[in-house]
């Protein structure tokens, strides 16, 4: 089953701008984790936040938490054409020790 | 290159047949999971294995059976195959223990399809 869900499924954008993604979870988590699929490839992992963080960045990447609204965005920022490929958000709970994988956005940057 | 080797890229069978799936984890993780991502049905977590035993399962279909071995290498057997399972096949490996994933790295995929 789906834990988390993102929104928009599709994302197109011009080089340059900005590119902002949800995601949102039904239940509490240890973590949430983004990650990067480009066409058919393995996923890239890009990030990770962990319950009681609430903003982390890295590079253009910027993530946010809101464990209240069980929700997370992922702004890539000064996109480039290379950016295009799908994003994915992923969370890990309780003990489980597995990651659940939303369905995804896929977001295109047109140079 | 994310050091997880995953082993055939492709593979095209038919109905009814077995396969088996490799994957070689990064070297020193003890952990390796496997999902399996089709157009309809997203990326779904199947099973992960810790150090040669079983730590979770997911939405692993009984025709579906999964071993690590004392190298560490696991494999994903697929058996009495129906068209519905064509789809990538991800293993994924972590240096953590289940509980506390942490990072997952991905192999480039098993593309399995089913005629």
């Amino acid at each position: 089953s789906q834990q988390g869900e993102e929104d928009p499924q599709a994302l197109s954008i011009q080089e340059g701008e900005n590119a902002t993604m949800n995601c949102s979870y039904k239940t509490s988590i240890n973590n949430l984790q983004w990650y990067r699929q480009n066409s058919g490839r393995g996923l890239v992992h890009l990030i990770l936040i962990r319950s009681n963080e609430r903003e982390k960045h890295s590079g253009r990447l910027r993530v946010t938490l809101d464990t209240s609204k069980k929700s997370s965005s992922l702004l890539i920022t000064a996109s480039r054409a290379a950016d295009t490929a799908s994003y994915f958000c992923a969370t890990e709970r309780g003990s489980q020790g597995n990651l659940i994988f939303g369905k995804g956005t896929k977001l295109s940057v047109k140079p | 290159d994310s050091g997880v080797t995953q082993t055939p890229k492709h593979l095209i069978t038919a109905t009814g047949q077995r396969v088996t799936l490799r994957c070689s984890p990064r070297s020193g993780d003890l952990s390796v999971y496997w999902y399996q991502q089709s157009l309809d049905q997203g990326l779904q977590f199947l099973i992960q294995y810790y150090n040669g035993e079983e730590r979770a399962k997911g939405n692993i279909l009984e025709r579906f059976s999964a071993q690590q071995f004392p190298d560490l290498h696991s494999e994903l057997n697929l058996s009495s195959l129906e068209l519905g399972d064509s789809a990538l096949y991800f293993c994924a490996s972590s240096a953590k223990p289940g509980g506390h994933t942490g990072e997952l790295f991905f192999g480039e995929g098993s593309r399995l399809t089913v005629l």
